[in-house]
């Protein structure tokens, strides 16, 4: 399968700082990167569709002036937290979506955020 | 809106026996995709099985299989000689074409040694 990976896996920031997250794709080019925001024993929460080269698409209650997507390539897709509170503390995931006849999505490892 | 149901939150089988995950599935659409997916607690999220809706053949995975039902929009999954490494969360999800994917609430597969 493809590989995606994200950067860092674990972040610790203090609150009213930026913390930036980059998901990328490893060995394919992904048009659309999905962002998905997990807490503990729950389902993954869509947060927003990146396209390269447009604005993201963000889900209904998502802010997008608190979460920043930049999608500048066809291989990164970059997450933005600004001005972090500890209610922004969470597992932030990202997967690709693989152009192909199957439109298959995969995901990186996810990022831990603890926001102090 | 297209939505999936997984109603149970927890399931426990003991090492080599068979576990059945159920979900139910909402949707409009005729033509569409529907997974199984795995979440150690590394948190990877690990591909298990996906299906088709236009295939009326169950797909199946080394020990892994799929009940689909498509009249009764119910996609369960079969896990055969469960092992350790099984233990997981488990999510469900449903997607069409280009759709975004719509994920369940998850189950929590504990197994018993």
């Amino acid at each position: 399968g493809a590989v995606v990976s994200q950067h860092p896996s674990w972040v610790i920031c203090k609150s009213g700082t930026s913390v930036k997250i980059e998901c990328r794709s490893l060995d394919f080019q992904a048009t659309t990167m999905f962002w998905y925001r997990q807490f503990p024993k729950q389902s993954l929460m869509l947060m927003a569709t990146s396209n390269e080269g447009s604005k993201a698409t963000y889900e209904q209650g998502v802010e997008k002036d608190k979460f920043l997507i930049n999608h500048a390539s066809l291989t990164l897709s970059t997450l933005t937290v600004t001005s972090a509170h500890p209610e922004d503390s969470s597992f932030y995931i990202c997967s690709a979506r693989r152009p192909s006849a199957r439109n298959e999505q995969f995901f990186g490892p996810g990022t831990r955020l603890t926001v102090l | 809106a297209q939505t999936v149901t997984q109603s149970q939150p927890e399931m426990s089988v003991q090492e080599a026996e068979t576990v059945t995950l159920s979900c139910t599935y909402d949707t409009s659409e005729s033509d569409y995709y529907l997974f199984w997916y795995k979440q150690p607690p590394s948190r990877q999220m690990i591909l298990v099985i996906r299906q088709e809706a236009y295939k009326q053949q169950n797909a199946t995975e080394n020990r892994f299989s799929v009940n689909f039902q498509k009249a009764a929009k119910s996609f369960s999954l079969k896990i055969s000689d469960s092992q350790l490494g099984d233990a997981a969360m488990y999510f469900c999800a449903y997607k069409t074409g280009n759709s975004k994917l719509t994920f369940g609430k998850g189950i929590t597969l504990s197994v018993r040694p």
